[in-house]
């Protein structure tokens, strides 16, 4: 596999669930991030890593967790979700670490939708 | 605050010129970027200008103006695969990127 890949791609879930998304990245990159993509609405940027540490938490909930084991993998941990999270969620990577003008490249995103 | 502004859809014809505006106001100026993202697919890199003028690469072109903080990508030749979402971000003086809301082009034959 190349580039960054997401799975699942498509997340049904009632507001109890608890379930995880995954980002996994082979470009070789230091820096990963998660973002959240409602209708016409800009990114959101919700979690910033760097070499597996979280360098930026933009004020996300508690409710969305994240974890990143290693420089290639990137997880998301959801529970007790509203309705209002429902939304596109894309992971992205980049080369350097955050804090430069690094370009970012992106997984095709897990599409959530919360019951 | 930070503002990115785009317009939220355009419609052009196959085969002609578009030209997709971006305006911003950031604290800050590290270079700006442009993405395209095909319905339900990953936004995937386009440009960066951090200097003003034209950067051309291939059908598409990005220029920018500091100055006046304004940018635009202009897509030549336009093809029905052109259909997309076109995204500005800013990367401002924390190196965060703002985004614009994105500007959904529909080609039309």
């Amino acid at each position: 596999e190349t580039g960054v890949t997401q799975t699942p791609r498509h997340l049904v879930m009632g507001m109890t669930n608890k379930k995880s998304l995954k980002c996994e990245q082979h470009l070789g990159h230091n820096a990963m991030y998660w973002y959240k993509q409602s209708a016409k609405k800009p990114l959101e940027l919700m979690f910033v890593y760097s070499l597996e540490e979280r360098v930026e938490n933009n004020s996300v909930p508690s409710r969305f967790s994240p974890e990143c084991p290693n420089s290639s993998h990137l997880f998301l941990h959801l529970h007790t979700l509203q309705p209002e999270d429902s939304a596109l969620y894309l992971c992205a990577s980049s080369q350097g670490l955050a804090g430069g003008p690094e370009t970012q490249y992106f997984g095709p995103g897990t599409r959530l939708l919360v019951l | 605050g930070q503002n990115i502004d785009q317009p939220t859809e355009m419609t052009a014809t196959e085969g002609a010129i578009v030209q997709i505006n971006c305006t911003y106001q950031t604290s800050g100026f590290n270079g700006l970027f442009w993405y395209q993202q095909h319905a339900g697919e990953a936004p995937t890199f386009l440009s960066y200008n951090v200097l003003d003028g034209l950067e051309e690469k291939g059908r598409f072109s990005s220029f920018l103006s500091r100055s006046k903080g304004y940018s635009y990508l202009l897509l030549k030749e336009l093809q029905m695969k052109d259909s997309a979402s076109y995204l500005c971000a800013v990367m401002d003086s924390n190196y965060q990127l703002i985004w614009g809301a994105g500007t959904k082009l529909i080609i039309k034959p």
